[in-house]
């Protein structure tokens, strides 16, 4: 199947600074990929659509100045997780569907631990 | 928008048994359901999919049925193995790019 790459796996940072997780797919071009967040024993909720070239579409609740999505080119996404806090430590995923099957992969996902 | 429910939360199942995991969702508008397996600390992946204009889909030990009329669809998996444990996701989600809407998950342990 098509191959997502996320980057990095785990990330321990301070409390206040940001930090960047990459998102990449391989073997495909991708105009919209998604992000996740998911809870230790809780399924995915959906935190933004990343759309290349243009602005990114927030779910409800989620801040999108604290979560800044940049897509500028059809193989890579990132999400920044500014002024980092403890309650933002979790899991973070990044999914594309693959245009020509239409198959929604994922990434490897990234284990944020603020302290 | 669309709900997606999934039981059993939890499933054991002794090797070589099947195991089956149920979904039901609400918008009928929905084309593309997948089925993921994760393992702790690993992103999902993707293990089967079907398509509405389908109804039933199999790969090895794997098969996934749908029922549009119904609004249901599930995972079976025959001769399960220890290395089948883990938690299972459903999703729906329509054409294009839509994001998935998951299941709950169900969490698969296969006792030796």
């Amino acid at each position: 199947g098509a191959v997502v790459s996320q980057h990095p796996s785990r990330v321990i940072c301070k409390s206040g600074t940001s930090v960047k997780i990459e998102c990449r797919s391989l073997d495909f071009q991708a105009t919209t990929m998604f992000w996740y967040r998911q809870f230790p024993k809780k399924s995915l909720m959906l935190m933004a659509t990343s759309n290349e070239g243009s602005k990114a579409t927030y779910e409800q609740g989620v801040e999108k100045d604290k979560f800044l999505i940049n897509h500028a080119s059809l193989t890579l996404s990132t999400l920044t997780v500014t002024s980092a806090h403890p309650e933002d430590s979790s899991f973070y995923i990044c999914s594309a569907r693959d245009p020509a099957g239409m198959g929604a992969f994922f990434g490897q996902g990234t284990r944020l631990t603020v302290v | 928008g669309e709900n997606v429910e999934q039981h059993p939360s939890t499933l054991s199942v002794q090797e070589g048994d099947s195991a089956v995991i149920k979904c039901t969702y609400s918008d009928s508008a929905s084309n593309y359901f997948p089925w993921y397996k994760q393992e702790l600390g690993k992103g999902p992946q993707l293990i089967i999919d079907i398509r509405s204009n389908v109804g039933e889909k199999k790969d090895q030990r794997i098969a996934v049925t749908l029922n549009k009329t119904a609004k249901h669809f599930s995972l079976h998996i025959t001769e399960t193995q220890p290395e089948d444990s883990a938690v299972y996701f459903c999703a729906a989600s329509g054409s294009g790019n839509t994001p998935l809407v998951f299941g709950k998950g169900t969490r698969l342990s296969v006792i030796a």
